[in-house]
């Protein structure tokens, strides 16, 4: 199975300021397509995850363009431009180009300082 | 809107069973694969099985093989999670959850199982 890595495992920010979470894949995330299906989640305290990002960059309805997606083969980053109190919570990198067992990042803590 | 609610969650001791349920609106059911997601203190989120469309193909995660059976209904837009033969380490919340463009784009509010004597 591919194993999908995140660092850091805890991040406290500052409101306003920016913050940056890395994801890395044990194998290449290009699929056969060409397409890399590499996705992005928040779960806030007691509820369930919500997408944010798809296939690397591409912004779900409703998520503010404050939140970003990046990377390639491997590396993935997901910035959050200027971090906002609604974006405490837990983020995961999942990959989706493995099928059918799908997996994902063991999750990173935003949390405000 | 699209609409996922699970049911059927509980205390079972190890070797019980459980049958999860989730019932789907808001889009077209019968035109969709379908998945099961866990997620544990321990080991975060885990993709635990798929059914396509028509219940033809149905995949596994290698934990639950031989115990777990997914299935759906849809006449009733209804997904299903049989569990037999449970384990301590099958204790989680289980979402069911849509998986298109290789992703999962919408959640359950999830249902806790605990196996546990």
């Amino acid at each position: 199975d591919v194993v999908m890595t995140q660092s850091p495992l805890s991040l406290p920010v500052t409101l306003g300021q920016p913050a940056s979470i890395s994801c890395r894949s044990s194998q290449s995330l290009v699929h056969s397509d060409g397409n890399t299906y590499l996705s992005w989640f928040q779960q806030r305290p007691g509820q369930s995850p919500r997408r944010l990002i798809y296939r690397v960059s591409n912004r779900d309805s409703g998520v503010p363009d404050r939140f970003s997606g990046s990377g390639s083969g491997t590396d993935f980053t997901l910035k959050i431009s200027r971090v906002e109190a609604e974006d405490v919570g837990v983020y995961y990198c999942m990959q989706g180009t493995h099928w059918p067992t799908w997996t994902f990042g063991q999750g990173t803590k935003v949390e405000i300082k | 809107e699209v609409q996922l609610v699970e049911s059927g969650g509980g205390l079972v001791q190890p070797g019980g069973s459980l049958r999860l349920s989730c019932a789907a609106s808001g889009f077209t059911f019968s035109s969709d694969w379908m998945s099961w997601v866990r997620q544990t203190p321990g080991k975060g989120l885990e993709w635990v099985a798929n059914i396509k469309e028509d219940g033809s193909e149905k995949y596994y995660v290698d934990s639950v093989k031989g115990r777990f059976t997914i299935s759906r209904d849809n006449a009733r837009n209804s997904l299903y999670l049989q569990m037999n033969n449970l384990r301590a380490e099958d204790t989680a919340v289980y979402y069911c959850a849509t998986p298109r463009s290789s992703s999962f784009d919408y959640w359950g509010q999830g249902t806790l199982v605990t196996v546990s004597s």
